[in-house]
């Protein structure tokens, strides 16, 4: 079936830095849709990619799909304690409509 | 409520007990999506309904697993004889286009 690979598994970065995460897949993907999720909630939609090459911003965060539209990068620029977390890439496919996720990516910021 | 509500938050069963599970959607919203979260792991589809249909249920991991949407709005996820694999989070999610917004999840808990 569909996969995702999210790298990094973890990250611990100093509050104030830059931070990059990305997604890949070995199936083509239409839509990217970025998630933030905290201990004991649902996932919190972030960005969401409808075209491929697509750079979408909303505040510090930044996210791109993919040309070959089988990856996506999302970048968080000067890191706060909030931003503590575990985010997660899905993927739309050109069939059906349900969301393939990667495992995430746990974010623990040092202030 | 202006998101996806779900009940119970927590469920502890014993193995070999039915359990039922309910998602409000956000109101209007035409597709209903069911997933499933194990520790430490992204989501993972179970089933999705566009209005009282279920167009897909190839993610139901046996047949003691039953969801349905009568009327179209509230559905109702049905996991019948439990089993400690059973286990995990979760989640529900509404949409009315690519975008899915999700509930905070009920963590089932089967002893």
């Amino acid at each position: 079936g569909q996969q995702l690979n999210q790298s990094p598994q973890s990250m611990f970065i100093q509050e104030g830095e830059d931070v990059s995460m990305n997604c890949t897949s070995s199936s083509i993907f239409n839509t990217w849709l970025w998630y933030k999720q905290d201990p004991g909630e649902g996932p919190v939609l972030l960005i969401a990619l409808y075209k491929a090459g697509e750079l979408t911003s909303n505040g510090r965060l930044t996210a791109q799909f993919g040309i070959t539209r089988k990856d996506s990068f999302l970048n968080i620029s000067a890191s706060i304690p909030s931003d503590v977390g575990i985010y997660f890439c899905a993927g739309r496919g050109e069939y059906g409509n349900k969301l393939v996720f990667g495992a995430g990516t746990i974010l623990r910021v040092k202030s | 409520g202006a998101g996806v509500s779900q009940s119970p938050r927590y469920k502890v069963a014993k193995r070999g007990q039915d359990v039922a599970l309910r998602c409000d959607p956000i109101s209007g919203h035409v597709s209903l999506f069911w997933y499933q979260q194990a520790l430490g792991q992204g989501p993972e589809f179970l089933t999705y309904f566009q209005n009282e249909a279920q167009l897909d249920k190839s993610g139901l991991p046996s047949d003691r697993f039953f969801a349905e949407r009568p009327e179209g709005s509230v559905s109702t996820l049905k996991i019948q004889r439990t089993q400690q694999e059973d286990s995990a989070v979760y989640l529900c999610a509404s949409s009315s286009g690519a975008e899915q917004f999700f509930g905070p999840g009920t963590r089932l808990t089967v002893l």
